[in-house]
């Protein structure tokens, strides 16, 4: 599977939009990028995922290089609850996602 | 729904014992996964189901058994526990298309 490569740690101030960055410079064409965050004590949740373009829903922007070799998670207003693990996954679209998730970024939100 | 819910939250077993962490989901999803997370660390895959009788490794398989004749369950059965399956488990499940598994609160498992 390709690697991803992510800041160990992030800070922000609650209400400022958040850019998590992910690099991804071995990701092969039929690799989906998707974004799952682990609050803690808890199971880890989906955020988002994306091909080639970019994509938005309800909990976050989702924007992808043209050369698909780095993304960027965009919060856009952080909350304190978004204060999570936040990991970035390359999966294939074929079949069962069999994830590989690294250490991923801690995103810390300040008052 | 419910969702995927694991049981039990947590348990301590004595090494060399065995035990059954179960996981059901009721969105019928066809696949469905099992991580084990250790402290500081990702998560790693165990063992995964496309679809009831179908069950295959994942990256860190040895000690571990499961099995699907269900769509809704996916117990994983611990054989002969040692310290270092001390870990959260966490189930998950997803439908056919790309992307978006749901996961289970976890089970906390200590071994000693």
């Amino acid at each position: 599977d390709a690697k991803t490569t992510q800041p160990n740690s992030m800070e922000s101030n609650e209400e400022e939009p958040v850019h998590l960055p992910c690099n991804h410079s071995t990701i092969s064409g039929t690799d989906y990028i998707h974004w799952y965050r682990q609050l803690p004590s808890q199971g880890p949740e989906y955020v988002i995922h994306g091909l080639t373009s970019n994509v938005n829903n309800r909990m976050a922007s989702l924007a992808i290089a043209e050369d698909r070799k780095s993304s960027t998670l965009i919060l856009h207003r952080a909350t304190l609850r978004d204060a999570a693990v936040y990991y970035c996954i390359l999966s294939s679209d074929q079949g069962a996602q069999k994830l590989v998730f690294g250490q991923g970024t801690r995103l810390t939100i300040n008052p | 729904n419910a969702g995927v819910t694991q049981t039990p939250k947590f348990r301590i077993l004595k090494i060399g014992q065995s035990m059954t962490l179960q996981c059901a989901q009721d969105m019928n999803h066809n696949y469905m996964y099992w991580y084990r997370q250790d402290p500081g660390m990702g998560l790693k895959l165990i063992y995964y189901s496309v679809g009831a009788g179908i069950t295959d490794k994942g990256e860190v398989p040895n000690g571990y058994n499961v099995s699907r004749s269900t769509t809704e369950d996916f117990p994983l059965r611990l054989e002969l526990a040692a310290p270092s399956q001390t870990s959260v488990y966490f189930c998950a499940s997803s439908s056919r298309d790309p992307g978006k598994q749901y996961f289970g609160p976890g089970t906390r498992l200590t071994v000693t």
